[in-house]
């Protein structure tokens, strides 16, 4: 089946820095994938749309400056939070559109738990 | 206005007992429809989908589901539960062209008692 990794799968970090979220396609090629946040025991919420080649589209209401997403290849594309604050700690779950022969559905990560001291 | 309701909130079963889980849909044209499951602190597993055809979809893990166009449901199924099962399941819907972006509901979480 579809394979999407995220690395890492946790990452703690002090407030203030930068931290880089990675999200990959392992077995198909992905122009669009998406970033969603969980909060505990909750739905996710769709943060942004990513695409390769192209700038992120972002939800309403979501901080482009603070949530950097970057799709340079049809395999990888990023997160970066930047400087990042306890507020920020969160589960953030990547996923990958495939519409090729399976047909068109994302296929998720399995997620990154960030949390900002 | 677009939405995916799952009505509820937390379910028990016992093991080897039946599972049914609702989910009710509000959206403008027949959408992509999808059932997914998340264990603990890890990311969402697809069980099955639904395109168009065959309103039984069966997935995989013994799961199945059927779209009902007049009552705007595609709830899943399993006859026989399984401890392992315990988990959250979403339903989301999706646009068959377009942004893409799937509409999820709020999630189920299943108990299975021994």
């Amino acid at each position: 089946g579809a394979v999407v990794s995220q690395h890492p799968s946790r990452v703690i970090c002090k407030s203030g820095t930068s931290v880089k979220i990675e999200c990959r396609s392992l077995d198909f090629q992905a122009t669009t994938m998406f970033w969603y946040r969980q909060f505990p025991k909750q739905s996710l919420m769709l943060m942004a749309t990513s695409n390769e080649g192209s700038k992120a589209t972002y939800e309403q209401g979501v901080e482009k400056d603070k949530f950097l997403i970057n799709h340079a290849s049809l395999t990888l594309s990023t997160l970066t939070v930047t400087s990042a604050h306890p507020e920020d700690s969160s589960f953030y779950i990547c996923s990958a559109r495939d519409f090729g022969g399976r047909g068109d559905t994302q296929y998720f990560g399995p997620g990154t738990r960030l949390t900002v001291l | 206005a677009q939405s995916v309701t799952q009505p509820d909130i937390h379910i028990t079963v016992s093991e080897g007992a039946s599972l049914e889980l609702r989910c009710n849909y509000s959206y403008g044209a027949t959408p992509y429809l999808f059932w997914y499951v998340q264990s603990p602190g890890q990311g969402l597993q697809l069980l099955l989908k639904y395109f168009s055809g065959d309103t039984l979809v069966q997935g995989i893990k013994g799961f199945e589901a059927e779209f009902k166009r007049s009552q705007s449901s595609f709830n899943l199924r399993k006859p026989s539960v399984h401890w392992s099962d315990a988990a959250e399941y979403f339903c989301a819907v999706g646009p068959p062209s377009g942004t893409y972006k799937y509409i999820f509901g709020t999630g189920t979480r299943l108990k299975v008692l021994a």
